[in-house]
């Protein structure tokens, strides 16, 4: 099992430019989310999916958007690129079917806004 | 208001020093669960622990070990004999039952084990 990959792993933005993060997993789990990493503030959910067709946003949705059409796929879109959309993007996914409720961590993509 | 507080930023030890890394969590909800994650350095989040409300038994894996105590609403790790490869930011989060589908990070202690 590859667990969960993004790509790219960097990225650089000029401002107003759109871009999709890929996120996929291939443990068949029901849960996947997007989360943000700047420093001193932890992890910050965007959106979340509890699975195909279904998504919600999180803390932190503003400015990105979101789709879940099959169970591997999970990408995170940004609309129109501001700096302080500057940050690390982690992809995770949990199986909440199975009552395991930690989430599986990709690599992160450190995406940079100019 | 913050769900998970970590209220260390940064510590530094000695290696084979002793360290205890502080989770002070909040929560309305009675079933609930808590996790350990640690990121080295190379920067991916390594999932370290689970943790149900229901089950304050402490854990003990290796040179790591968890209290939990609903009491005071803490979630604390332990590493014995501290090594270099410790040497991490390790996150506290929980997860309520409730509202289940939304982690709670907190912001984090940077662990620095000097050789």
């Amino acid at each position: 099992n590859a667990g969960v990959t993004q790509t790219p792993k960097f990225q650089v933005l000029k401002t107003g430019q759109s871009m999709t993060l890929q996120c996929a997993q291939d443990m068949n789990h029901e849960y996947m989310s997007w989360y943000r990493q700047d420093p001193g503030m932890g992890l910050r959910l965007i959106h979340y999916s509890v699975g195909a067709g279904i998504t919600d946003q999180g803390e932190v949705p503003n400015g990105y958007n979101v789709s879940r059409s099959t169970t591997e796929d999970f990408p995170l879109r940004l609309l129109s690129a501001a700096p302080s959309q500057t940050s690390v993007y982690f992809c995770a996914s949990s199986s909440r079917g199975q009552g395991r409720y930690e989430q599986y961590f990709g690599p992160g993509t450190r995406l940079t806004v100019t | 208001a913050q769900k998970v507080t970590q209220a260390q930023t940064e510590i530094s030890v000695v290696e084979k020093e002793d360290v205890t890394l502080d989770c002070v969590y909040e929560t309305r909800d009675t079933t609930y669960y808590l996790f350990w994650y640690k990121q080295p350095p190379s920067g991916e989040l390594v999932f370290l622990i689970r943790r149900n409300s229901f089950d304050e038994q402490n854990e003990i894996s290796g040179r790591y070990s968890w209290n939990f105590q609903k009491s005071t609403s803490s979630f604390n790790f332990t590493i014995t004999a501290s090594q270099v490869v410790d040497s991490a930011v390790y996150f506290c989060a929980l997860s309520e039952a409730r509202t289940g589908n939304q982690f709670y990070f907190g912001t984090g202690t940077s662990l620095t084990v000097i050789p």
